[in-house]
This record gives structure tokens, sequence and C-alpha cells, in this order.
């Protein structure tokens, strides 16, 4: 099966700066999803991308399937962005293939 | 409001004892999953369904089971609960197998 690697593991950002995220994976995904968890624990989607860009307000993510590999950007980063982000992938059937995440901590 | 709802919330179980989470998805999905995470491990899949009436053993099946009756309920049970199964537990549904997958509020378990 697929491994998923994410990167950094974990980053301090101050309010109002920029950051990446990055997923590699090891073989080829047919689905690539980006989830943020709260502090709540709850998992919020926020990208369904096997491949090209999306963008959703401060968020956006690109997805090179034929690199493997997909990055999530987060600009103009607001203390409500902390927690925890996963990248997951589905190499074929059903088993969505979670990173180990990066945990992120917006300071104001 | 559409979504997908678990219960209990959280839950202290005795080893030994038998449980049942419970899982309801309202947007007529026609796959639905069951997740277990635990820290330094991530989310692993315990057990699958990919329409009512079926199932399938994910990564982690041991200790556990599930029923496919209709198309928005999927129960997992834990015959007889043991300390390694305290966890965090996800429930998530998708139109079919290989789309995006939306997951509940989760379920939070100890079993001592």
């Amino acid at each position: 099966g697929i491994q998923v690697e994410q990167s950094p593991p974990d980053l301090i950002l101050q309010e109002g700066a920029n950051s990446t995220l990055r997923c590699n994976f090891s073989d080829s995904v047919n689905n690539l999803q980006w989830f943020h968890q709260n502090p709540w624990g709850q998992l919020i989607n926020l990208f369904y991308i096997p491949s090209g860009t999306k963008q959703n307000g401060r968020l956006s993510a690109t997805t090179v399937a034929t690199e493997r590999y997909s990055l999530l950007y987060i600009s103009s980063s607001q203390t409500t962005d902390s927690g925890v982000y996963f990248c997951a992938g589905m190499e074929y059937g059903n088993k969505l293939v979670f990173g180990a995440g990066t945990i992120l901590r917006v300071k104001s | 409001i559409a979504g997908i709802t678990q219960a209990p919330t959280s839950q202290i179980l005795a080893a030994g004892r038998r449980m049942t989470l419970r899982c309801t998805q309202d947007m007529r999905h026609n796959a639905m999953y069951w997740y277990r995470q635990d820290l330094g491990l991530g989310l692993r899949l315990i057990h699958y369904s990919n329409t009512a009436g079926t199932t399938g053993k994910g990564e982690v099946p041991d200790g556990y089971s599930v029923s496919r009756a209709n198309t928005d309920d999927f129960p997992l049970t834990l015959a007889s609960a043991v300390p390694s199964q305290t966890s965090v537990y996800f429930c998530a549904s998708s139109s079919n197998l290989h789309s995006e997958q939306f997951f509940g509020p989760g379920t939070r378990l100890t079993v001592l």
C-alpha cells in the first residue's frame, strides 16, 4: 500500500504569516484529501484534490500526481487555523491512508 | 442539517464489556467507514461498507464487527472490550468507495 509523509511535523506561526505544508506519497493515488483537525478533535474537509489546484478563501492546494506530492498553502494565518493538518491518499479500493499530520500553532 | 452523527460522544467502559458505537448519515451515501485514531499512529481503517448489505475488513479489524442493514446506519460493535481499544473512533461516509470522505465528530472510548 501507499505511504504518506507530511512535512513539517510541527510549525509555529505569527498571526498574519503564510505557510506551505507538504504531503508526499509513495505511489499514485486516485483520491487525495486535506483535513484540518481542530483543537476540539473535529476533522474538517479542506480539499478533495487528486490533481490540479483548488482555492477556498485563504487556503489553496495543489496536487502534482505525476510527481507524487501535494501542497497546502495557508495565507494570512489566523489563530483559528491552529490544529493538525492531515493529508490522506487512496491508492485504490476503500482505504484512505493518512499521514502523521502537521501540528500548526498560530500565535497572536 | 445534512451530515454524520455519532453516539455516544464519549464512554468509559470496563474491560470485557460489550459496546456498540452508533453512526448515522443522512447524505444517502453508499459507502461508510470506521476509523480509529491513536496518538502517533494516525487514523487507521477498521471496517468499511460499500453499500447496504455488504461489509469489508480494513487495516485493523480484529476485535470489531460491523453491520449495514440500511443505507443510513453503520454500527461498530466491540464484543469484549480490551484496554488496547481505548481510542477515538471516527465514522465516515462517501458517495462511493473512490470519492471524497466526510467524517463524523468522533467517539472517545476508554476501556479500563
